[in-house]
């Protein structure tokens, strides 16, 4: 199965500001997710990122605040934009491929 | 959007005893996973079912799937303190989109 490298791994922000986080798969993957895992929380799909074109945005979820960018199939970033405390969460992406779904280690953010 | 339920939230054993976790789901599925996740970081995929199995086994893992009550178990047999982790099912409503939504999980502690 194809290996997802994600970072930062972690990240302490101070409210108000930005925040990319980026996923690089080894090998090619049809689709691209993201998630939001709140504490204690299970794991809620945020969009699917469409390579070149906009990312599909789940219901609650806005461009604006998570905009998303696939400019290949190994590659996606997530900002997470204008920051508040209540965004403080695990981010993971996901690739799906022939083998299945393969998850990146996570990034654990902290807004302050 | 979550898929459906997890029952219990919590669960605590000893080693060596068997630990049965239940799932719930709204919709019509193309397959149901279940994850591991320990520490609140990535998830580690542990078995596919899909819609026209019931059952399916693993190792030391043994899952059910009921279609017609739109449930899935995992039941993990001689567990070990190294199981202590939440488990999640999820679920492929179109293999379309691909999207996989996640149930809400289950804390499983495993004392030695």
């Amino acid at each position: 199965s194809a290996v997802i490298s994600q970072k930062p791994s972690r990240d302490i922000c101070q409210r108000g500001t930005s925040l990319t986080i980026q996923c690089q798969v080894d090998s090619q993957v049809t689709m691209m997710f993201w998630y939001r895992q709140q504490p204690g929380q299970s794991l809620t799909l945020i969009a699917t990122a469409n390579q070149g074109s906009e990312a599909t945005y789940e219901s609650g979820f806005v461009i604006d605040k998570f905009p998303i960018s696939r400019p290949n199939l190994t590659f996606s970033t997530l900002t997470v934009s204008n920051m508040s405390p209540e965004d403080s969460s695990i981010y993971l992406c996901s690739g799906q491929g022939s083998y299945g779904y393969t998850f990146g280690s996570g990034t654990r953010l902290t807004v302050v | 959007s979550q898929q459906g339920e997890e029952d219990p939230q919590a669960l605590s054993i000893q080693e060596g005893e068997n630990a049965t976790m239940n799932c719930s789901y709204k919709t019509s599925i193309n397959n149901l996973q279940w994850y591991r996740q320990n520490s609140g970081r990535g998830l580690v995929h542990l078995i596919l079912i899909r819609s026209n199995e019931r059952e399916k086994h693993s190792g030391r893992l043994r899952v059910t799937l009921d279609t017609s009550k739109k449930s899935s178990s995992l039941l993990i047999t001689a567990s070990r303190a190294a199981d202590t982790a939440s488990y999640f099912c999820a679920t492929v409503v179109s293999s379309n989109t691909g999207k996989l939504i996640f149930g809400q999980g289950t804390t499983l502690q495993v004392k030695p």
